[in-house]
């Protein structure tokens, strides 16, 4: 049971470069959620899943997209990287756990853009 | 609009102390409330979690204060240790409206100092 999977765990672009993050979890939890950590801001949601199919927008959407291929795996794209998403990207996933929903986290992917 | 403020930003305690994080928030309908243990160099984990009915919850040597009519909530941890040196974010869901995000504090920063 490895939980929540992310790659890559680092990543250099250039402006203008495209790339995916991959996430997968192995816990058969319906809801999945991309996260940007930057210093002082916290934990920002990017986009989320409640369930395969669906997406919805959070707090900070602009330059990203989003997949859900299936139960397991979430997909977020930079179309055209930019300085200001250099950031520690995190997956997570969530599900009950002794009666109460938790959300569980991936180890992260530092993106640098230059 | 930040819908749960989070302070201090950081905290340094001396090894043996109580540590104490505080959370507000605005939105009357969230009725979960967890906080997250952030390491460096680690996705999130949740710690401890209370729902409304209650008004403390203790596991171990952390334990959340929880004021309905102020709309807050605290974490205190007791006996601090330098193990316990970490990030914590406190977070907030309106679980009975459906499928919504968590909401995150900006974290606080803990530092236990011998």
């Amino acid at each position: 049971n490895a939980g929540v999977t992310q790659t890559p765990k680092f990543q250099v672009l250039k402006t203008g470069q495209s790339m995916t993050l991959q996430c997968a979890q192995d816990m058969n939890h319906n809801s999945m959620y991309w996260y940007r950590q930057d210093p002082g801001m916290g934990l920002r949601l990017i986009y989320y899943s409640a369930s395969e199919g669906t997406t919805d927008k959070g707090e900070v959407p602009n330059g990203y997209n989003v997949s859900r291929l299936n139960k397991r795996e979430f997909s977020l794209r930079l179309e055209s990287a930019a300085p200001s998403q250099t950031s520690v990207y995190f997956c997570a996933s969530s599900g009950d756990r002794l009666g109460q929903e938790t959300q569980y986290f991936g180890p992260g992917t530092r993106l640098l853009v230059l | 609009q930040q819908q749960v403020k989070q302070s201090p930003q950081s905290l340094i305690v001396q090894k043996g102390g109580i540590s104490i994080i505080n959370c507000a928030y605005e939105n009357t309908a969230f009725d979960y409330f967890p906080w997250y243990q952030q390491f460096p160099g680690k996705g999130p984990a949740l710690l401890i979690a209370i729902r409304p009915d209650v008004s403390e919850k203790k596991e171990g040597r952390f334990t959340i204060s929880f004021n309905k009519s102020a709309k807050q909530f605290s974490l205190h941890i007791m006996d601090s240790q330098p193990g316990d040196s970490a990030t914590y974010f406190c977070a907030a869901r309106a679980w009975r409206s459906g499928n919504t995000p968590l909401v995150f504090g900006k974290g606080t920063r803990l530092s236990v100092i011998a």
